[in-house]
Order: C-alpha cells, then structure tokens, then sequence
C-alpha cells in the first residue's frame, strides 16, 4: 500500500522559510518522481516543482523559482520542499504528489498524494 | 493564474450526466499532452480519478470517463450520485511554460 505521509502544519513568520517533509512507503522510491503541489484557501490547485529522487535534480515553476528548493533522500524515502521569503499570500495547504516513471519516462500525472500540510503565515 | 479553464460550477439531479470542460491552448492539451482528472473531497487531498485522458485507476468506477479532442478535454459523469459531489480538476503538461498545470476547478452539485 503506497502512502506518502507529511509533516504537520506549520505557522511562520513573514520573510521566514518553511521546510516540509514527504515520507514514502510500500512502493520503490527510484521509481517514480514527487512534486509539490499548494492549493490556497478557497483556491485551486498551483505545480510547484518536482524531483526524481535516483537524479537529485529538481525543476521548478517559474513563478517559484528563486524561493522554492525541492530535495529528496533515497536512504529515508523522503522528499523536501523549502519555501523561503515567506508571504502571506503563501498561506496554504502543501501537497507531495507522486509521478509513475517507466523506464526513462515520468507519466505526467499523480497516483498518489500525500495528506497535505497547512502552512500559516503570519505576523 | 490556472491556463486550463474550467466551468465553475456544475449540477444534476442524482441518476443524470453531467460533463465538465478543460479548455486549454496549442502549448499543452492541443499540443499532444495528456489530460488528466483529480477528484477532491471536501478538506481531503486530491485523488486520482482519470489518467491519460479516458483511462481509470483501479477502483474507481465506469460511471467517470474521459475525453479529450483538439485543446479541450471532458470529464462524464452518469448516474450522477450524492457521494460525487465534489471539486474536480484537469491537469496537463505545458510546454512553454515547461510545468504541469491545473485547471481552475469545478465544484460538481447534487441537487
């Protein structure tokens, strides 16, 4: 049974940073890719970014780039996003989402999401 | 701001059809790229519900289906039942802005 378990919610002050944590479990890590995806209040949802944790390299929106640093460790099957300069327009719920890969190729959709983590920013 | 429009909103007595649009452009949908559906529960995250345009996961049921022609896509829905209500999102590829996106979500009503 695949999970991907998050960290919880956070409140932070405005220009401080976030770090948010993705736990996988009960698939092969190297075989997929896990992007970051927010949904503000009342809002749809926002691609942030992505890694495939074998190559380490993560790209990025464009409207986060700069901000926004997506990790991920094979030891521990865990992914990380970081959201620097925080605003309060960055108040929202935090998505991991995984991506199949088969063989070279990431399917460019998810199967499975995390539960989601409330970042709160706040003075 | 979302590059892939959907309708708002969308209802339907329990037993009806109701189809929700993705309207996108020639850099994602009309440029070949699959479309994709989430379900969203309210205060639950996103579940996967239509893959590569009309294909389902396991476990969901052949009352959803996809379709997808030129820069738009469809989600179906028959017999429409309380538990479908509701948000629903397309997501695709773009290739100019080279990153996924989503449309701007619609909320499905069971009258």
């Amino acid at each position: 049974q695949v999970q991907l378990v998050q960290s919880g919610a956070e409140v932070k002050k405005p220009g401080s940073s976030v770090k948010v944590s993705c736990k996988a479990s009960g698939g092969t890590f190297s075989s997929y890719a896990i992007s970051w995806v927010r949904q503000a209040p009342g809002q749809g949802l926002e691609w942030m970014g992505g890694i495939i944790p074998i190559f380490g390299t993560a790209n990025y929106a464009q409207k986060f780039q700069g901000r926004v640093t997506i990790t991920a460790d094979e030891s521990t099957s865990t992914a990380y996003m970081e959201l620097s300069s925080l605003r309060s327009e960055d108040t929202a719920v935090y998505y991991c989402a995984r991506a199949p890969r088969v063989g070279a190729a990431t399917l460019r959709y998810f199967d499975y999401w995390g539960q989601g983590t409330l970042v709160t920013v706040s003075s | 701001q979302s590059v892939l429009t959907q309708p708002p909103s969308v209802s339907g007595a329990p037993g009806q059809r109701v189809t929700i649009s993705c309207t996108g452009s020639s850099s994602n949908i009309g440029a070949g790229y699959d479309v994709h559906w989430y379900q969203q529960l309210p205060g639950t995250a996103p579940k996967l519900l239509i893959y590569g345009n009309s294909n389902r996961p396991s476990g969901v049921p052949d009352r959803f289906s996809g379709s997808k022609s030129g820069t738009s896509a469809s989600l179906a829905i028959t017999g429409l039942q309380a538990e479908d209500e509701a948000d629903y999102y397309c997501q695709s590829y773009d290739s100019s802005l080279t990153s996924y996106v989503f449309g701007t979500g619609t909320k499905v009503t069971v009258l």
